[in-house]
């Protein structure tokens, strides 16, 4: 059974530096075809993905959020680290991470999800 | 960018079909996978791949696509099945992954 838990702050001031960390089980980051999304959702509003970091250790970005954002990956731990640099109100949402994979030629789909973190930035 | 949209709300009585369209520009030839979120909850994937259901998504639940159009059927609909559904695509020019506004679905 695959289970994710994010973790991190609840509260973060303005112009500060976020950082989460999903912990996972049940599948492994070096097998072929294993992802880790982040995604975030405002309240009242659609989830939005932010960054995946995959089993060969490449790493893409939301394009809007991409000089802001950095993903590692601790694989002896299960672990990954989302870094959202520069925070400000409008980054206020609850925080995901979700398994992800594929299929061969065809594009990634993210289940399942943690729990979720609300992360409220505010001063 | 790539947009995709979804009717805000739908309604069914239960025992009816429910229909959720999520509508873009040739979406027929992109993959479209669909989530269900309830009140509190973290999204679930229920169909991947347009018409694949996720692992211990009920047959009632079913996917389907069109050249511009993908359709999330929700057969002898239920009151737990009062959600609201995503529908999310990716842009390979852009390599983005993108969600639609969602649909409410209200059982009557």
């Amino acid at each position: 059974q695959i289970t994710l838990k994010e973790s991190g702050p609840t509260i973060v001031k303005p112009t500060q530096t976020l950082t989460l960390t999903c912990t996972f089980s049940g599948f492994s980051l070096h097998t072929t075809s294993m992802g880790v999304g982040w995604l975030r959702q405002p309240p009242g509003k659609a989830p939005e993905w932010l960054a995946l970091i995959f089993w060969n250790g490449d790493k893409t970005y939301s394009p809007s959020l991409r000089t802001r954002l950095s993903v590692t990956n601790d694989t002896s731990n299960n672990q990954v680290v989302l870094t959202m640099t520069n925070v400000d109100p409008i980054d206020t949402a609850t925080y995901y991470c979700a398994h992800s994979s594929f299929r061969l030629g065809h594009s990634n789909w993210f289940g399942p999800w943690g729990q979720g973190t609300l992360v409220t930035v505010s001063s | 960018s790539y947009v995709v949209t979804q009717p805000p709300s739908v309604s069914a009585a239960p025992g009816k079909t429910a229909r959720i369209t999520c509508e873009g520009n040739n979406i027929g030839g992109k993959s479209v996978h669909w989530y269900q979120q309830k009140p509190g909850q973290a999204p679930i994937l229920i169909i991947y791949y347009d018409t694949d259901r996720a692992s211990g998504i009920p047959e009632r639940f079913s996917g389907s696509i069109s050249e511009d159009t993908a359709t999330l059927t929700i057969s002898r609909v239920e009151a737990g099945d009062e959600a609201d559904y995503y529908c999310q695509v990716w842009e390979s020019s852009t390599d983005h992954y993108i969600f639609g506004p969602g649909s409410s679905l209200t059982v009557l």
